[in-house]
């Protein structure tokens, strides 16, 4: 159970395009979701954090405009990366809090590879 | 600031050994601390988690070990396998609500096993 659905696995666009990555809570509730950028032979980098409904909360120094995020329901949210340049080529993963009775945990996508070419 | 900090980086253990990984953390509020697995390419898997009111959690060959004194924790793999090679992240967050329930990472550590 709980399990992230994250879409696609892949994308190669060219520079100046956009690319929408999403994520689906398959068998649960995702109120709270966090979408990460990991580079090469390093730790995951929290983007930034959505809650159902409202507005996404970004860390310090991520673009805002640039990485659009969407959780407008409890099963999906997507991020949109908008005017990709290749330095935008990372690996994204997207993850959700799991909250039950007297416990609570994350489970995780399987992450998007994106190239910006 | 790095509030988990793990070790080693990287560790070549040979097939049949233990590897041990360690971390320590900064915020005595941290409350739930997940050890997790990443093979290239894929995103984290949970592997075992423990909570603070237990010293030691043992699920299969993995055993998470919790100091609460000392602020450490370490993951303990017994009989590491080939199949075990990837990297681990050690990981600490806050329960209740606000921005303090996101998960703080370690930096990982890239574990080979040689056959």
């Amino acid at each position: 159970g709980a399990v992230v659905s994250q879409h696609p696995s892949r994308v190669i666009c060219k520079s100046g395009t956009s690319v929408k990555i999403e994520c689906r809570s398959l068998d649960f509730q995702a109120t709270t979701m966090f979408w990460y950028r990991q580079f090469p032979k390093q730790s995951l980098m929290l983007m930034a954090t959505s809650n159902e409904g409202s507005k996404a909360t970004y860390e310090q120094g991520v673009e805002k405009d640039k990485f659009l995020i969407n959780h407008a329901s409890l099963t999906l949210s997507t991020l949109t990366v908008t005017s990709a340049h290749p330095e935008d080529s990372s690996f994204y993963i997207c993850s959700a809090r799991l909250t039950m009775i007297s416990f609570y945990g994350y489970t995780f996508g399987s992450g998007t590879r994106l190239t910006v070419v | 600031q790095q509030q988990v900090k793990q070790s080693p980086q990287s560790l070549i253990v040979q097939k049949g050994g233990i590897s041990i990984i360690n971390c320590a953390y900064e915020n005595t509020a941290f409350d739930y601390f997940p050890w997790y697995q990443q093979f290239p390419g894929k995103g984290p898997a949970l592997l075992i988690a423990i909570r603070p009111d237990v010293s030691e959690k043992k699920e299969g060959r993995f055993t998470i070990s919790f100091n609460k004194s000392a602020k450490q924790f370490s993951l303990h793999i017994m009989d590491s396998q080939p199949g075990d090679s990837a990297t681990y992240f050690c990981a600490a967050s806050i329960g209740g609500g606000g921005s303090n329930y996101k998960l703080t990472f370690g930096k990982g550590t890239l574990l080979t096993v040689n056959p």
